[in-house]
């Protein structure tokens, strides 16, 4: 069983089309990220969400809005997609534990902005 | 802002060699994790050090902590052509239990 899965794999689109990442954790973790991984494999967080409420909003465009239905999902919208925006993007997730959070990561999803 | 900072950059060597990564950071931790990457997978978690640990072993993985110069290395023995991936390090720090990332080192073990 999957513990992280990430849909789709491979995104491939144009500049300015508006794009939804999911994501579905089935280790009932509380806690889940986005993270934004470039081309020299450097790994930014872009938010965490508790319980389904907003924790971590790092300095990401307000065009990438994060959308948490349940605290198993927290899915990933990019409006008006940018060339830049061009990366793999990780959802990941961790028990809320205050002693170090070890997070499990999805598969990732490449996406290529055209 | 990115905390550690994985050295060297990239690391080739042969198999049943021992490689040894290196991961410097900047403010005091609270946690040191270590990550593997293999080519286009996620990340998977290998191993946790608190700040008042100094070593920590898992298998072929040997982790040390030295907080006094703000550096950890892992160590991988005996290494295998499937131990070829990326290594990251990550750190947290004060009220936040939310580990940053380094760069990573890309390992390459030749069979």
């Amino acid at each position: 069983d999957t513990a992280v899965s990430q849909t789709p794999k491979y995104l491939v689109t144009q500049m300015g089309n508006d794009k939804s990442i999911k994501c579905e954790q089935n280790l009932g973790h509380d806690t889940m990220y986005w993270y934004k991984q470039d081309s020299k494999k450097f790994l930014k967080i872009m938010f965490s969400y508790n319980n389904k409420e907003l924790i971590i909003n790092e300095t990401v465009p307000n065009r990438f809005s994060p959308k948490s239905p349940d605290k198993a999902h927290l899915n990933l919208h990019i409006n008006s997609l940018e060339l830049g925006d061009s990366a793999v993007y990780f959802c990941a997730s961790s028990p809320w534990d205050r002693e170090g959070e070890t997070q499990y990561f999805g598969p990732g999803t490449r996406l290529l902005v055209l | 802002s990115q905390q550690g900072e994985e050295d060297p950059q990239a690391l080739s060597i042969q198999e049943g060699e021992n490689a040894t990564m290196n991961c410097s950071y900047k403010t005091s931790i609270n946690n040191l994790q270590w990550y593997r990457q293999n080519s286009g997978r996620g990340l998977v978690h290998l191993i946790l050090i608190r700040s008042n640990e100094r070593e920590k072993h898992s298998g072929r993985l040997r982790v040390t902590l030295d907080t006094s110069k703000k550096s950890s290395s892992l160590l991988i023995t005996a290494s295998r052509a499937a131990d070829t991936a990326s290594y990251f390090c990550a750190t947290d720090s004060g009220g936040s239990y939310i580990p940053t990332f380094g760069r990573g080192t890309s390992l390459i073990v030749h069979p």
